[in-house]
């Protein structure tokens, strides 16, 4: 079946650094999205992403569905505490469900 | 604007005991998932519904489970009877059938713990 892999698995940052996170799949997903979430809550989206080479923007999160439809980065530029989370990607077909990636856990040193 | 309410947020029961866990979906929204989340699995996708009917329920682990939505504001999910290799966090998500790639809205989950 499809899968989904994410990169880094975890990462350890200093507050103000700014953090990239790739998604990658041997499939082509015709959507991307991704969702952040907090400890003991549940995923909350953050950027959806439907058209190859869009670059989508949600204040300090950059997103970009890559242009073989098989990828997909988030940048977030000048971490802040409150990033802290796990960051997951997923992928969506028409007519499938949505496949989740395992997440990039991120954890942000003051 | 109210999201995706689950409940209860904890639960801790023992072997065997039923656990019935609770879904109240964004109003208006056609699709209703529910989820389980392990460290080791990850999200599984146990069952989904369409307009209160049961699409696919490939995902769900064995006769133990079993998923309801009587109508377009409610879902259980039922595990009886359960076993500890059942502890996990369980996610309720809905969507609207709008567009094929509306994104799922999640709710806060139900942490169980089966001693």
């Amino acid at each position: 079946g499809q899968q989904l892999n994410q990169s880094p698995q975890s990462m350890f940052i200093q507050e103000g650094e700014d953090v990239s996170m790739n998604c990658t799949s041997s499939s082509i997903f015709n959507t991307w999205l991704w969702y952040k979430q907090d400890p003991g809550e549940g995923p909350v989206l953050l950027i959806a992403l439907y058209k190859a080479g869009e670059l989508t923007s949600n204040g300090r999160l950059t997103a970009q569905f890559g242009i073989t439809r098989k990828d997909s980065f988030l940048n977030i530029s000048a971490s802040i505490p409150s990033d802290v989370g796990i960051y997951f990607c997923a992928g969506l077909n028409y007519g499938q469900n949505f496949v989740f990636g395992p997440g990039t856990r991120l954890s942000v040193l003051p | 604007d109210a999201g995706v309410i689950q409940s209860p947020r904890h639960e801790v029961t023992e072997m065997g005991q039923e656990v019935t866990l609770r879904c109240k979906p964004i109003s208006g929204h056609n699709s209703l998932f529910w989820y389980r989340q392990t460290m080791m699995r990850g999200l599984e996708l146990l069952i989904y519904f369409n307009n209160n009917v049961p699409i696919d329920d490939s995902g769900m682990p064995e006769d133990r489970f079993s998923a309801k939505m009587p109508n377009a504001s409610f879902s259980t999910l039922k595990i009886q009877p359960s076993e500890p290799r059942d502890s996990a966090v369980y996610f309720c998500a809905s969507r609207p059938d709008s567009s094929y790639n509306s994104p799922l809205h999640f709710g806060n989950g139900t942490r169980l713990t089966v001693t």
